[in-house]
């Protein structure tokens, strides 16, 4: 069974930096392309960015409100995909889901992490 | 990017009753090269993550209970509940992924009446 688990999340206070990891396991992880997806509680949902798995190339792609500010890694060993983001604004307060990807379709999703970005 | 817009933003529905939600995309996502419409639909219950629905515009994705049906091509797609269940509450959001930036319509809440 798939299983995605985010951790990191938390209060930011707004130009810092944040890390989010999303640990993975019932799938082979080193195969996956994974996302990044958020949402502002109550209201609906953002792709922030995805990377493909290592054979095709580890190709990153990013939202335009998110880059420049933002990397996503993978750890393939440890089944860990990562998400670091730096000049955190309010704007980017919200619940930050992984999920998988099989032809650009979402099809697993996390629990989702809360990040609070605020002063 | 593409713009994707869903209506009505919300609808509450008799139990047994039809769910008809539409989603339109500000351009075709209908992909020439397979003929498929890059369309997939989700469903978020309250407190809990999205989960995929149909994908290819009308393909259940599995464990997906029959009553769920998506129909459309090109710009205009509908997701229908034939038979609306207690179960069945939730948002559900059309999704875009013919190119990046994946987009997300605003969502449809349904509600029993």
């Amino acid at each position: 069974e798939v299983h995605l688990v985010e951790s990191g999340g938390g209060l930011v206070t707004p130009g810092g930096s944040l890390r989010l990891s999303c640990s993975a396991s019932g799938f082979s992880f080193s195969h996956a392309w994974m996302n990044w997806v958020r949402q502002i509680p109550g209201k609906g949902l953002e792709w922030v960015g995805r990377i493909k798995s290592k054979t095709n190339g580890g190709t990153r792609d990013y939202a335009a409100p998110v880059k420049g500010r933002i990397t996503i890694s993978r750890d393939d060993s440890n089944k860990t995909m990562f998400l670091e983001m730096n000049n955190v604004k309010p704007d980017d307060t919200g619940i930050y889901y992984c999920t998988t990807e099989e032809q650009r379709v979402l099809d697993f999703w996390g629990q989702g992490v809360l990040v609070t970005v605020s002063s | 990017d593409i713009v994707m817009t869903q209506s009505p933003d919300s609808l509450a529905v008799s139990l047994g009753e039809r769910a008809t939600i539409n989603c339109k995309s500000s351009q075709s996502v209908l992909h020439t090269s397979n003929n498929k419409n890059n369309l997939a639909w989700y469903q978020q219950k309250p407190g809990q993550s999205p989960k995929l629905v149909i994908y290819w515009a009308s393909t259940r994705e599995s464990g997906v209970p029959d009553r769920f049906s998506g129909s459309g091509s090109g710009t205009d797609f509908t997701l229908t509940i034939s038979s609306l269940q207690a179960e069945d509450v939730a948002i559900y959001y059309c999704q875009q992924y013919y190119t990046l930036p994946l987009t997300f319509g605003g969502g449809t809440r349904v509600e029993i009446k």
